[in-house]
């Protein structure tokens, strides 16, 4: 079983569209969980780190997580064509406040149609 | 936010031939420093990661005598990719940080002839 999973896509929404990206993890022990954006060719940027479960907010973003299922999701309200990339979730390995190592998912691809 | 740098963003090389990727943090000292590598259309894959001041320490089936990680001080980690061969050409990223804030490296395109 992978680390971390999402489904790869690519996930298809209008323009002014909820768009909904899952993940699940396998290791119980892991406290810290992040969504990053990549656009072709370039490096990852931090979208959203979510630490307990429940939902947070920022902006048209919203992480949701549950520890319990051992699921995270990404919600993008308002989907707008530049939000079209590669949606990766990540998990650390290790306590909270420590470096860890990151292990990633494959990634889902996020089309976004004007 | 933090800065990480890396150098060169992108390198053409001829197989058999060595490449040095250095990876900096710009305003702060990471004892810590990852190296991941992402081929088309794949997740990132980390490579190993780079301690300051000792051996880096690679993850399962990584050669690490062909990728030599040197993190000779608190600023700088550099990635040599020995003798490369096309099945090298990648996207080559690292990571820095301190706690939860962690920051990527803007890449290195290498492209092995």
């Amino acid at each position: 079983q992978k680390e971390v999973e999402q489904n790869s896509g690519p996930l298809s929404v209008p323009e002014g569209a909820i768009a909904s990206l899952n993940c699940t993890y396998s290791d119980r022990g892991s406290q810290s969980f992040f969504w990053y954006r990549q656009y072709s060719g370039k490096s990852p940027e931090l979208i959203m780190s979510i630490y307990s479960n429940g939902d947070k907010e920022d902006g048209r973003f919203t992480a949701q997580l549950n520890k319990a299922s051992q699921y995270v999701s990404l919600l993008i309200r308002d989907s707008q064509p530049s939000d079209s990339a590669t949606y990766l979730c990540a998990v650390k390995i290790g306590r909270r406040n420590q470096g860890g190592k990151l292990i990633f998912g494959q990634g889902t691809e996020l089309s976004v149609k004007p | 936010g933090a800065v990480v740098s890396q150098h060169p963003s992108w390198v053409i090389c001829k197989s058999g031939t060595s490449v040095k990727i250095e990876c900096r943090s710009l305003d702060f000292q990471a004892t810590t420093m990852f190296w991941y590598r992402q081929f088309p259309k794949q997740s990132l894959m980390l490579m190993a990661t780079s301690n300051e001041g000792s051996k880096a320490t690679y993850e399962q089936g990584v050669e690490k005598d062909k990728f030599l990680i040197n993190h000779a001080s608190l600023t700088l980690s550099t990635l040599t990719v020995t003798s490369a061969h096309p099945e090298d050409s990648s996207f080559y990223i690292c990571r820095a940080g301190f706690g939860d804030e962690q920051y990527f490296g803007p890449g290195t395109r290498l492209t092995v002839t």
